[in-house]
């Protein structure tokens, strides 16, 4: 069965700290991983991936796959407390569904 | 990108009534999908609804208890019936522009649903 874990579950940082997020994936015939931001309810996307060791960043925001250990990892440097959020990782296949895990809680302290 | 809206926002509910939440979007896409989220747990397909055929459902989720309409490319419902606490969680439509040759999926605001 298709699974996606992520870890920590929480964390809970002060600014100006860098936090490193966990994402690793069992996808059958995976295609891509995504990262979102959830503050509210609906998620917003931050990222897609897929391919091995090419990062992307956004700002403070950079994230890389590796597909031979299938996992991912998001990192946020130099946190704010608008960081704040759960932050969601998706392993899609080549069809549509896209497997969420359930989510790292990230709570920064000003 | 793309502009998705629902409504309504967020509703609390009596146990054994039925909800409809309605899903717009800015633009024509084929596949629409329908998620929940209990609390404290992580997104969950519901069901695939594509224009002009019938809903696709997931393991676990029935026509009967979550009918779906999509009567054309930018809209569809999704009705949440004879409801009880069980189904209070964030209700989230999403579409993915596949002809666009893209695949990164795109969220509405989310309809927050309490069953009392």
């Amino acid at each position: 069965e298709d699974k996606v874990v992520q870890s920590p579950l929480s964390l809970v940082v002060h600014e100006g700290d860098t936090v490193t997020l966990n994402c690793s994936y069992e996808v059958t015939n995976f295609r891509s991983l995504l990262w979102y931001k959830q503050e509210k309810k609906a998620p917003t996307f931050l990222f897609m991936l897929t391919s091995s060791g090419i990062e992307k960043k956004s700002g403070r925001l950079s994230s890389i796959l590796d597909k031979k250990e299938l996992f991912s990892i998001l990192n946020i440097t130099a946190t704010q407390t608008g960081d704040s959020a759960i932050y969601l990782c998706a392993g899609s296949s080549g069809t549509y569904k896209y497997i969420f895990g359930t989510g790292t809680r990230l709570k920064v302290l000003a | 990108s793309a502009v998705i809206s629902q409504k309504p926002s967020r509703d609390i509910c009596q146990r054994g009534t039925s909800l409809t939440i309605q899903c717009q979007v800015d633009s024509q896409v084929t596949m629409m999908f329908w998620y929940r989220q209990q609390p404290g747990q992580s997104l969950t397909l519901i069901a695939t609804a594509n224009q002009g055929s019938e809903a696709t459902y997931e393991s676990g989720f029935v026509i009967d208890k979550f009918p779906i309409s999509r009567p054309n490319l930018t809209f569809s419902t999704l009705t949440v019936s004879n409801m009880s606490p069980e189904d209070s969680s964030i209700y989230l439509c999403s579409v993915i522009f596949w002809d666009r040759g893209e695949n990164e999926q795109f969220f509405g605001p989310g309809t927050r649903l309490t069953v009392l």
